[in-house]
């Protein structure tokens, strides 16, 4: 069965930083496709990052790019979201979501909440 | 606003049928999978459809995805009271190189 499990996130002042984890089980992250995608309280999803399973490219909205960092430990089977200078526009809930092919089925975690305020 | 153009709301009685639409262009939906997730409140997305028309085991049957051009549409028949969450499509943007979403649907089942 696979899972995936975020941890990390928490309270955070504005301009504070944070690094969220998405560890996975049954599923090997290393040769997958992982996205970080948050929710806003009250509002749509919306996609944050992606780091590719080949060749490790990494991609990133607009509203986070310069500001959050994706990577992925392959010995520890996790992918991380590095985020800095913190806004209390990011509060939100972050989930991952990884998937092996673009034409194969996701999976998606439960997520982890990130409050950014004082 | 959302990249994908989604309904704010749709509503139908059980039993009935009901079709969600999500609008994009050529560097998006005309040229990448769909896909459509539905979320109920309080818990995180679950996944319907892949590959514009595939169900994840488990998904029942009621619910059918298709893709024509640049727009896709999700169709839920046989509405139970269970079906009410918001909807969401999502796909890549080639052109953007970002995934874009759908800004959701809200289903109430009358």
């Amino acid at each position: 069965e696979v899972q995936l499990l975020e941890s990390g996130g928490g309270l955070v002042q504005p301009g504070g930083s944070l690094r969220l984890s998405c560890a996975a089980s049954g599923f090997t992250l290393s040769s997958s496709d992982t996205s970080w995608v948050r929710q806003a309280p009250g509002k749509g999803l919306e996609w944050v990052s992606l780091i590719l399973g080949s060749g490790g490219d990494t991609y990133y909205a607009d509203s986070v790019k310069g500001r959050f960092t994706i990577s992925r430990d392959n010995s520890e089977n996790t992918v991380y979201l590095q985020m800095s200078s913190l806004r209390v526009e990011d509060t939100a809930v972050y989930y991952c979501a990884t998937r092996r092919d673009p034409r194969e089925r996701d999976y998606w975690g439960q997520g982890t909440l990130v409050t950014v305020s004082s | 606003q959302s990249v994908l153009t989604q309904p704010p709301s749709v509503s139908a009685a059980p039993g009935q049928k009901v079709t969600i639409s999500c609008s994009g262009s050529s560097s998006n939906i005309g040229n990448y999978y769909v896909s459509w997730y539905q979320q109920l409140p309080g818990t995180a997305p679950k996944l319907l459809i892949y590959d514009n028309n595939k169900r994840p085991s488990g998904i029942p049957d009621r619910f059918s995805g298709s893709k024509s051009g640049t727009s896709a549409t999700l169709v839920i028949t046989g509405l139970q009271t269970g079906d009410e969450a918001d909807y969401y499509c999502g796909t890549w943007d080639t052109s953007l190189s970002v995934w874009v979403f759908g800004g959701g649907t809200k289903l109430t089942v009358l």
